[in-house]
């Protein structure tokens, strides 16, 4: 089974910083990287798909990065509603698996 | 767009089974793959099992052997089946669409949960 290790699993940061989250896949997983936010009591939203495809409707200052075992989220001015929890996910093998999570929070 | 909605969680003993139902509308169970995702109060999301378009299951490593995922399209529902709950199986159980994409895929929709709890 892939094993999805996300970092750093909490970050706080101010309104327009930028913000980079890493995710690293325990073998090679091509393009097969998607990130989600979820935010308190809802369920997960897509924000990238195929490690830099963005999910209709998301805004651009996120963008996603990476291919094979390294991946990152970049989020370039943080905005008062983007304070979540940010998870990647490895769609390329059969258990899918989600990485531990990155708590944003304000600073 | 389409719309999921969860229903069947509760209070549930531990050692009994628990049968979770997703209602879709909007698009077609039997065109999609659908997925159960559920989280642990305070906790990360965990991939628990997934139905494909053709029949085809997988499950995740702490449901394998006591789970069934199963859908009726003339319904256009899928369930999730758990026996032998155990306090660790506390959790929201999410269902999501998987939408296949060039080169990859991911869940598009997702349902807002329905919450299970087992505890004596």
């Amino acid at each position: 089974d892939i094993q999805m290790t996300q970092s750093p699993s909490s970050l706080s940061a101010s309104v327009g910083d930028r913000v980079t989250i890493t995710c690293r896949a325990s073998q090679n997983i091509f393009s097969y990287l998607n990130w989600y936010q979820q935010k308190p009591g809802k369920a997960p939203k897509v924000l990238i798909y195929g490690a830099s495809k963005y999910h209709s409707g998301v805004p651009s200052r996120f963008s996603g990065s990476g291919s094979g075992t390294d991946f990152t989220l970049t989020i370039s001015s943080l905005q008062p509603e983007d304070f979540a929890t940010y998870y990647c996910q490895q769609s390329y093998s059969v258990p899918l698996s989600f990485g531990g999570g990155t708590k944003l929070e304000i600073k | 767009e389409g719309l999921l909605v969860e229903s069947g969680g509760g209070l549930i003993q531990p050692g009994e089974s628990v049968r979770l139902s997703c209602a879709a509308s909007g698009f077609t169970v039997s065109s999609n793959s659908l997925a159960w995702v559920r989280q642990a109060p305070g906790r990360g999301l965990e991939w628990v099992a997934v139905i494909f378009r053709e029949g085809r299951t997988h499950y995740g490593e702490s449901v394998r052997g006591r789970s069934t995922i199963s859908k009726d399209n003339s319904k256009n529902t899928v369930d999730l089946e758990l026996s032998g709950l155990r306090a660790d199986d506390t959790a929201r159980y999410y269902c999501a669409r998987g939408l296949t994409a060039p080169g990859t895929n991911y869940y598009d929709l997702w349902g807002p949960g329905t919450p299970v709890t087992v505890s004596s």
